[in-house]
């Protein structure tokens, strides 16, 4: 059975950074691609970053792009979200979610929240 | 960027009785590689999503099959032919054939 967990969730001031890591198992990581998708309180899902399997390839949401880094350890099994000069709208729960191809996201973890306020 | 446009946004429902969520796309979801990136995922109350179907209309394992996912193109549907009380929550549909991804704004499904 596929399982991700989540951690690193934290509350952090404006301008503030913070790493977040998704730590998988029941599966072979390394033959996946891996997503970070958050979920501000009360909204609706928004993609943030998607990695290919191997690490090579990267795509970023625009509100994102230059900020946040997504990286991975397939020795380690696990994913990293980097998130640095974090604004008030970065507010929200983040999943870690696993797909098979790089544009596919099928299971998810079960989130961590990440607060940015002053 | 592709905008995914559900309907309706609140969907009150009479156990037993059939729903539909609509998901419009701004752009065509057909690939280059000829397949449909259209996702549907569940949210429950408290809980991550989970996926019900992936390219319109394939199933994840587990999912009822009163559940059934089709369109093509730029318009496509969920349907539940029967709702029964573990159907509330949140819907969602997600298009992966271009980038960014994006998602619908989700159809809130409660029981009347």
């Amino acid at each position: 059975e596929v399982h991700l967990l989540e951690s690193g969730g934290h509350l952090v001031q404006p301008g503030g950074c913070l790493r977040l890591s998704c730590a998988a198992s029941g599966i072979t990581f390394s033959n996946y691609a891996m997503s970070w998708v958050r979920q501000a309180p009360g909204k609706g899902l928004e993609w943030v970053s998607s990695i290919s399997d191997s690490g090579g390839i990267t795509y970023y949401a625009d509100s994102v792009k230059g900020r946040f880094t997504t990286s991975r350890d397939n020795s380690k099994n696990t994913l990293v979200l980097q998130m640095n000069s974090l604004g008030l709208e970065d507010t929200a729960v983040y999943y870690c979610a696993k797909g098979g191809q790089l544009r596919d996201i099928d299971c998810w973890g079960q989130g961590t929240l990440v607060t940015v306020s002053s | 960027d592709i905008v995914m446009t559900q309907s309706p946004l609140s969907l009150p429902v009479t156990l037993g009785q059939p729903a539909s969520i609509s998901c419009t796309s701004s752009q065509s979801l057909v690939h280059t590689d000829g397949d449909t990136y259209l996702n549907w995922f569940q949210q429950r109350p408290g809980q991550s999503p989970r996926r019900l179907f992936y390219k319109v209309s394939n199933r994840d394992s587990g999912v009822p099959d009163r559940f059934s996912g089709s369109g093509s193109g730029t318009d496509f549907t969920l349907t539940i032919s029967r709702v029964e009380a573990e159907d509330v929550g949140v819907y969602y549909c997600m298009q992966g054939t271009h980038w960014p991804l994006t998602f619908g704004q989700g159809t809130r499904l409660e029981i009347k």
